[in-house]
């Protein structure tokens, strides 16, 4: 089996940065991708490929990764960019892809 | 734009088969640029790749699901289908169906970028 951890949860103030770490061991190798899913809702690719942003995906969104860990950034968090965020890749050999566990991230 | 719209049973009853049906329309099952999967999500828990197929016919499936999972498109009416069988409590999950695209430097990474609204089976007698 793979898996990618993430914090369970984060918290910001409004006009803060929140970071949102996702470590797996395939990561040096594979692309991570962001999703973002509010309350209800279905989830939302926000970044790809590491660190593309979809269009229509605010400029505050950007993704980076080094070595065994990926990184999505919100810069100045909105009130409306309180949901869970889930990072997905795949393992060394492209057969079991994988979502990790999810980060709520709270604005308050 | 592209739509995905899933379908099917709400409630299931242990040990039968799950069945649900995703219709695509704003686009076609049968490009050759896609593939099409299902991520399902049970009540308050994260999400999990279940399985994937392209319009040929091939498909990719989450190996601890692998023996209870079938993954099939028709093309002629631009849908593809989900059936896990021998459903028990731990299937009751908000079942999403979306396309599976992938990149364009190497073509090895998939990942979905569209999704449906997703479609709550419950698990029970």
């Amino acid at each position: 089996s793979y898996e990618l951890t993430q914090p369970p949860s984060v918290s910001v103030s409004p006009g803060q940065t929140a970071r949102i770490t996702c470590s797996g061991d395939a990561l040096p190798k594979k692309y991570a991708y962001w999703y973002q899913q509010k309350s209800g809702q279905a989830p939302v690719l926000v970044i790809y490929e590491d660190n593309k942003r979809p269009s229509g995906i605010p400029e505050r969104f950007s993704g980076s990764s080094s070595g065994t860990m990926a990184t999505l950034t919100i810069s100045g968090a909105q009130v409306e960019d309180e949901a869970d965020y889930y990072c997905y890749s795949t393992d060394s050999s492209a057969n079991l892809w994988v979502f990790g566990g999810g980060t709520k991230v709270t604005v308050l | 734009q592209l739509q995905l719209q899933e379908s099917g049973p709400g409630l299931v009853k242990p040990s039968e088969t799950l069945s649900l049906t995703c219709t695509v329309s704003g686009g076609s099952v049968s490009s050759n640029d896609y593939y099409w999967g299902w991520i399902r999500q049970p009540p308050g828990q994260g999400l999990d790749w279940v399985g994937s197929v392209y319009y040929s016919g091939s498909t990719y499936y989450n190996p601890s699901l692998k023996s209870r999972v079938t993954i099939s498109v028709e093309t002629s009416k631009n849908q593809f289908s989900l059936k896990l069988s021998s459903v028990t409590a731990a299937d009751t999950a908000l079942y999403y169906c979306a396309r599976w695209n992938r990149d364009i430097l190497t073509g090895s990474m998939y990942y979905f970028d569209y999704w449906g609204q997703g479609i709550l089976v419950t698990v029970s007698s």
